[in-house]
């Protein structure tokens, strides 16, 4: 019963690498979204798909890139990181557009850029 | 844009009733969320409230939804210390039902 599973779950990097973050369900959910964890600030959505081949952008999308392939992936690609970026992100997965539909976290990567 | 906020920390004594308390300002807010964080996971869905109800109990969890004054709160019954942990207060609209506004989370601390 994996429900939303993230790798890596630690990961850091230096200025200017790529990198990209991984994220997959196994509940056949059409809405998937990424999410950043900062102190402080709650979590700020990056990116979302609400379908295989729909992505759209969501609160802080600048320095992120996604795709949605399958229904069951949802990479989040880091181009050239930036410390700015040193954060814990967050992806989700829910079943329909229904609001009383819960969102499934999984449980994080946390990335820090030197 | 949408904005949802906070206390950022909560202390109660063990048995105590804690109330995390959480002010939106979206006025078309349909459906509102509290998750819960525990150290090194990710967030899991404990209650939601429907925007036209006042009130939802769930066992030990009471969730008052003041409309008029954009006011939602938790109440833990009997708080444990595996209550211990950050909460989140989240709102979406119909709108833009695939998207979530995360308040900053209140971090619940629980003492013997």
């Amino acid at each position: 019963n994996a429900g939303v599973t993230q790798t890596p779950k630690f990961q850091v990097l230096k200025t200017g690498q790529s990198m990209t973050l991984q994220c997959a369900q196994d509940m056949n959910h059409e809405y998937m979204s990424w999410y950043r964890q900062d102190p402080g600030m709650g979590l700020r959505l990056i990116h979302y798909s609400v379908g295989a081949g729909i992505t759209d952008q969501g609160e802080v999308p600048n320095g992120y890139n996604v795709s949605r392939s399958t229904t069951e992936d949802f990479p989040l690609r880091l181009l050239s990181a930036a410390p700015s970026q040193t954060s814990v992100y967050f992806c989700a997965s829910r079943g329909s557009s229904r609001p009383n539909q819960p969102q499934h976290f999984g449980d994080g990567t946390r990335l820090s850029i030197l | 844009g949408e904005d949802v906020e906070q206390s950022l920390f909560l202390s109660v004594r063990e048995g105590d009733s804690s109330v995390i308390n959480c002010t939106y300002t979206d006025s078309s807010s349909t459906y509102l969320y509290w998750y819960k964080q525990e150290p090194g996971a990710g967030l899991q869905l404990l209650t939601y409230i429907f925007s036209n109800m006042d009130m939802k109990q769930d066992q030990r969890l009471t969730v008052l939804l003041n409309k008029k004054d954009k006011h939602l709160s938790l109440r833990i019954a009997d708080t444990q210390t595996g209550d211990s942990a950050i909460y989140f207060c989240a709102e979406t609209n119909t709108g833009t039902a695939s998207k979530l506004t995360f308040g900053t989370g209140t971090r619940l601390q629980v003492t013997l």
